[in-house]
């Protein structure tokens, strides 16, 4: 079974900051990687996923991910931060497995200051 | 775009009521799945569906039931509601189950009074 961490709870950035946020998944074989992203009082927003190819996935809102296999990560980073992007971000892992079910991270909120 | 659709957005109830959340989705997907949504535990999956009246249980299936009697339709049931259910319910769905992207609603936020 696979699992995903993402280590950091909270984050605050300067607007036009750069942006990287972590996770750090577990999973024996090639996984499936998604990131979304959660704006208040609403569901989950695909921002990206990688499935296999090119390691960095380019998603919507200006977001790109690096898929590294030897650190078992799939970071999140964005040049210039904008105020819109203020929300909660969450990492998932999945398996090509017929019992392989999609694993959430516990989300970082992203705080921007102007 | 894939749209899923939950029936309530804020929904307040008094312990001990029966309670249904409801899901639609209009893209034919085979899988659904809802999730409840606390702070500092992340997702955690109630239960998920692969198929018309089949179902299986997540990881916190205790005082929920599912029904999903048609393709589009999935629900949530609270057999008994007590404020420990007190949460945000997400429903979402999907093509697959592992490996492809889920698609959510925009959540509805339950009290138990």
């Amino acid at each position: 079974a696979q699992s995903v961490t993402q280590p950091d709870i909270h984050i605050t950035v300067s607007e036009g900051a750069s942006l990287e946020l972590r996770c750090n998944y577990s999973y024996g074989a090639t996984p499936y990687l998604f990131w979304y992203v959660q704006s208040p009082g609403q569901g989950l927003q695909l921002l990206l996923k990688y499935f296999s190819g090119d390691t960095l996935v380019q998603g919507i809102k200006g977001f790109e991910a690096e898929f590294k296999r030897s650190q078992s990560s799939f970071n999140l980073r964005k040049p210039s931060v904008h105020w819109s992007d203020a929300a909660e971000y969450f990492c998932a892992v999945g398996g090509s497995y017929n019992t392989d079910k999609l694993i959430f991270g516990t989300g970082t909120r992203l705080q921007v200051f102007p | 775009d894939v749209k899923v659709t939950q029936s309530s957005r804020y929904l307040v109830k008094r312990t001990g009521e029966k309670v249904f959340l409801e899901c639609v989705q209009d893209m034919d997907h085979e899988n659904m799945f809802w999730y409840r949504q606390d702070p500092g535990l992340g997702l955690r999956l109630i239960y998920f569906s692969y198929d018309v009246k089949m179902k299986e249980k997540g990881d916190i299936p205790e005082g929920y039931s599912v029904s999903r009697e048609k393709k589009e339709r999935f629900s949530l049931i609270l057999e008994s509601a007590s404020t420990n259910q007190t949460s945000m319910y997400l429903c979402a769905s999907s093509r697959d189950i592992g490996n492809q992207p889920q698609h959510f609603g925009d959540g509805t936020r339950l009290s138990i009074l």
